[in-house]
This record gives structure tokens, C-alpha cells and sequence, in this order.
């Protein structure tokens, strides 16, 4: 059990649909990140939060994608107008010295 | 720009056999860390190991062993007497350093099938 826990773990949405996901990281870790992973592929950064603070974010986070972590405590990541090309696993990780703790994922499948 | 490479897509082995799963890291930067994990069919990831860019020094764990080698940029990961419940893709993944930790770049993996 790494202590890092997402919601939904799966969802299943038709084109154009707004979906939402929610992390909750390890509670002693300030920094939680956001990756995607396709099928056959390694994640992929998609954005990371110090506390609150949002402090990068990569090209493939659309303006359709927005993120938050108020109060610095749990995240959530938003597609707006989901597209087919959005299916993936999206995973969330919180970081210590030691390494990054990933969460089990949600599977986004877009019809 | 940082990159990982994971030149095997796939390897297959019978129970009880060592296998070696290489990696092949870029980075300009002379701090960074590297690291493995596995990702079973369930599909969380579960790291198994950090290093840092200062200590090359092999390390093992039970059935689990890495090299380091600076020289040639790779981070490598033998199993030795390999059992099914290996099975798994296995990602390395590079972040860089210093005291802030950043982000992971990860190699597109390698699938591991250990058959009875």
C-alpha cells in the first residue's frame, strides 16, 4: 500500500464530455505530480503541484486539462471536452526523498 | 534534454533463470537520480530503487541487483532466479536533482514473462 489513493479508477465517457479525477496523496508529501500513460508507453509528465502552487506544467497539457490542488492537500485533474485521443491511464504520485509514490490510476476510456 | 532508453521491449525466461533488463540514460546534468519500478498487470507502479548520480556502488536486494555505471550511462537490473510472480513491465526512469526532486522521465519499458 503506497498511501497514495485515486478516484475513480476507471471511467468510461463519450466524446465531449467533461471528466474529473481526484488524488490523494501521501499526506506528509507537498509535491504531487500528474502523468499520463498509453498503451505500450512509460507515463508521461503532465504537471506538478509544491503545495498549492502549481509550478510546471508540460506541452501536452491542453487547455482542455486544468489541474488543482487547494489547500495543498488533495488534486484534481479536469478534461473538458474529452477527445478519443485522451484515453490513457492518468497517474498521480507524491514525492519524498526516497522516491515517488505512485497512486493505482484511472483508467480513462473515452467512446 | 533528458531521455531513457529501454531497448527491450519484451523478454521471456523459464522459472529459476537470471535475466537483465538494461537501461540507457542522457543528461547533460551531473546531478540527477535514477530509478526502477515495476508495474504489474494490475498496473500500479512500485518503486523498487533509487540512485543517485554520486554513488555507483552495485547494490542487491534478495533476488534484485543493479549496476550502475556512469561511464556508459546505464543503470541495469538483473533477477536472478527469476519466479512467476516477475512478471511485470518494468520502467526506469530518470529525474534530475539537486534538492528540489523533480520530475521522472521514464523509458517506454520492458515486459518481463517468466513461465513455470
Amino acid at each position: 500500500d503506497t498511501g497514495v489513493s485515486q478516484n475513480p479508477r476507471h471511467k468510461i465517457t463519450k466524446r465531449g464530455q467533461n471528466v474529473t479525477f481526484r488524488c490523494d496523496p501521501i499526506s506528509e508529501h507537498n509535491r504531487l505530480y500528474w502523468y499520463r500513460q498509453t498503451l505500450g508507453q512509460g507515463p508521461e509528465f503532465l504537471t506538478y503541484f509544491q503545495n498549492e502552487a502549481q509550478l510546471e506544467k508540460s506541452r501536452l497539457l491542453s487547455d482542455r486539462f486544468s489541474a488543482e490542488r487547494p489547500k495543498g492537500s488533495f488534486s484534481t485533474l479536469e478534461i473538458q471536452r474529452t477527445e478519443q485521443g485522451d484515453s490513457a491511464m492518468y497517474l498521480c504520485a507524491s514525492r519524498s526523498i526516497w522516491g515517488g509514490f505512485f497512486g493505482p490510476g484511472t483508467r480513462l476510456t473515452v467512446l | 534534454a533528458q531521455k531513457v532508453t529501454q531497448a527491450q521491449t519484451e523478454i521471456s525466461v523459464v522459472e529459476k533463470e537470471d535475466v537483465t533488463l538494461d537501461c540507457v540514460y542522457e543528461t547533460r546534468d551531473t546531478t540527477y537520480y535514477l530509478f526502477w519500478y515495476k508495474q504489474p498487470p494490475s498496473g500500479e507502479l512500485v518503486f523498487l530503487i533509487r540512485r543517485n548520480s554520486f554513488d555507483e556502488q552495485n547494490e542487491i536486494s534478495g533476488r534484485y541487483s543493479w549496476n550502475f555505471q556512469k561511464s556508459t550511462s546505464s543503470f541495469n537490473f538483473t533477477i536472478t532466479a527469476s519466479q512467476v510472480v516477475d512478471s511485470a513491465v518494468y520502467f526506469c526512469a530518470l529525474s534530475l536533482g539537486g534538492y528540489s526532486f523533480n520530475k521522472f522521465y521514464f523509458g517506454s519499458g520492458t515486459k518481463l514473462n517468466v513461465k513455470p
